[in-house]
């Protein structure tokens, strides 16, 4: 099993710019969860998917941020325009509902210049 | 569980010395309980579980916790440290039939030599 698979790894990318970070979910999980990480925030849920639907956006920050599930083997976040305060861990993880535990992908470093 | 506090952002232990990290959650209804460590440049992994049955629980690496009722904790506890148990220690818990993971802020465990 090759796990959560998130890309790019890195970007590097100037204030302005379109960012679109790709996740790749454990096959035959139907949960889908994207986290973001900073010191000062620490760990936050923006969007959960279940059964490729969003169910809880809650935790979008605004409307520069936008994710979508087109299949159950695939997932985007895009940040347009990105900012400075953007700059962060995002995480993907996905579960099966029944096992509750989430599996989290290695992460992908967004610095925003 | 509508929280989850873990008491100390920093612990420091010596190599061979007893690990104790602490959890509590506020609940009324016991939740599923998780905790996930975080190495450095990493996502979270799971390191153990309570869903329901015994309150002792093993995980990996030699960490056991225990899920008591009375104190609402989840105390995350290893007999002997070794260097490379040094991470970051997140306390996590889900409502039972919920989908929202509740995630505390996170202890950093240092071993030293």
């Amino acid at each position: 099993d090759a796990g959560v698979i998130q890309s790019p790894r890195h970007e590097v990318t100037e204030m302005g710019q379109e960012v679109t970070l790709r996740c790749k979910p454990i096959s035959g999980h139907n949960s889908l969860f994207w986290y973001r990480q900073t010191m000062m925030r620490g760990l936050e849920l923006l969007i959960y998917f279940n059964n490729n639907v969003p169910i809880d956006d809650s935790g979008m920050p605004e409307d520069r941020f936008s994710a979508k599930m087109p299949n159950a083997s695939f997932s985007t976040l895009k940040i347009q325009p990105s900012e400075p305060r953007d700059s962060a861990v995002y995480f993907c993880a996905s579960s099966y509902q029944g096992l509750y535990e989430q599996y989290f992908g290695p992460g992908t470093r967004l610095t925003v210049t | 569980a509508q929280s989850v506090t873990q008491l100390g952002s920093h612990v420091s232990v010596s190599e061979g010395a007893l690990v104790l990290l602490r959890c509590n959650y506020s609940s009324s209804v016991p939740p599923y309980l998780f905790w996930y460590v975080q190495y450095p440049n990493q996502g979270l992994q799971l390191l153990l579980k309570y869903t329901t049955g015994a309150t002792l629980v093993k995980g990996i690496n030699g960490f056991e916790a225990e899920f008591k009722k009375s104190e609402t904790s989840f105390h995350l506890t290893k007999p002997s440290a070794h260097m490379s148990d040094a991470a970051e220690y997140f306390c996590a818990a889900l409502n039972t039939g919920g989908f929202k993971t509740i995630f505390g802020a996170g202890t950093r465990l240092f071993v030293k030599a």
